[in-house]
C-alpha cells in the first residue's frame, strides 16, 4: 500500500462545477500536508497549505482530518484553467524528515 | 518565472553517453534536489543535498551521478543509462531543512529520452 494514495482520475467536469479530491495517507506521524498542481508537461507549484483548521483560498478549499488520515481539495466554480494534476504531498519526522508526493489526480474543466 | 532553473529542456541521449543535467536556484534557498517523474507514477526523489551536502541517495543506480559545487548549483550526471531510465527530471529547492515542511520550488524540468 502507498503511504500517500489519490485517486488518479481523471475527473472530467464541466465549467461551474464544483468537484472536491480526497487524499488518504497511512503514516499517523505525517505533519505536514499540501496540494501541489501540476500542469500538463510542467513542474508542479503549490497551491496550497493544509492546515488542521482547514483553510480557503478563493475558489478552493483544503480540509485535514487527522483521525481518518485524510485531506480533501473542493474546487468550486470550476474554470478551464483549473485542469491540471493535483497532487497530494504529506511530510513527516521520522527517521528523518519525509516528503511523500501523492501520484495525482488529474481533472478536466470542460466548457 | 521560476526561481529554479534547469538546462537542457530536453535531452536525447545514446545508452553509451555521457551527459550532464544542470539546475540553478535564484531563491537564497539552502537544500536542493532531484527527482525523478516517470508516466503515471509519483514524483520519485533521488538526491537530496543540505548546504552543498549530500544527505540522502534513494538507492539511485550509479548511473546517476549528482554534484552540488555550492548551495545555488546541483548537478546530475548521466553514464550508461537504460530506456527505462527516460522521465522528467526535476530539480527543487526548499529554503531550509529538507522537508521540514517548507514549500518546494520546482523547475521547469528535463525531459529526458534514452534511445
Amino acid at each position: 500500500r502507498k503511504e500517500v494514495e489519490q485517486d488518479p482520475g481523471p475527473f472530467n467536469v464541466p465549467e461551474g462545477a464544483t468537484v472536491a479530491f480526497n487524499c488518504t495517507y497511512s503514516n499517523s506521524a505525517s505533519q505536514s500536508f499540501f496540494w501541489y498542481r501540476q500542469d500538463c508537461r510542467k513542474e508542479p507549484k503549490l497551491l496550497m497549505s493544509v492546515y488542521s483548521s482547514g483553510n480557503e483560498d478563493g475558489r478552493f478549499t483544503a480540509q485535514l482530518n487527522r483521525a481518518s488520515q485524510y485531506i480533501s481539495l473542493l474546487i468550486r466554480d470550476s474554470k478551464l484553467s483549473d485542469s491540471a494534476t493535483y497532487l497530494c504531498v504529506v511530510t513527516r519526522n521520522t527517521g528523518g524528515f519525509k516528503t511523500i508526493f501523492g501520484a495525482g489526480t488529474r481533472l478536466f474543466v470542460k466548457a | 518565472e521560476t526561481g529554479v532553473t534547469q538546462t537542457p529542456r530536453h535531452l536525447v541521449m545514446g545508452m553509451t553517453n555521457k551527459k550532464s543535467l544542470k539546475c540553478e536556484q535564484h531563491l537564497g534557498h539552502n537544500a536542493m534536489y532531484w527527482y525523478k517523474q516517470s508516466a503515471k507514477k509519483p514524483l520519485e526523489l533521488m538526491f537530496v543535498y543540505n548546504f552543498k551536502e549530500q544527505t540522502e541517495n534513494n538507492s539511485v543506480p550509479s548511473r546517476f551521478s549528482p554534484e552540488c559545487p555550492n548551495s545555488s548549483h546541483l548537478f546530475l550526471h548521466l553514464h550508461t543509462l537504460q530506456p527505462e531510465d527516460s522521465a522528467l527530471y526535476l530539480c527543487a529547492s526548499s529554503r531550509d531543512r529538507p522537508f521540514s515542511g517548507n514549500t518546494i520550488y520546482f523547475g521547469e524540468g528535463s525531459w529526458l529520452t534514452v534511445v
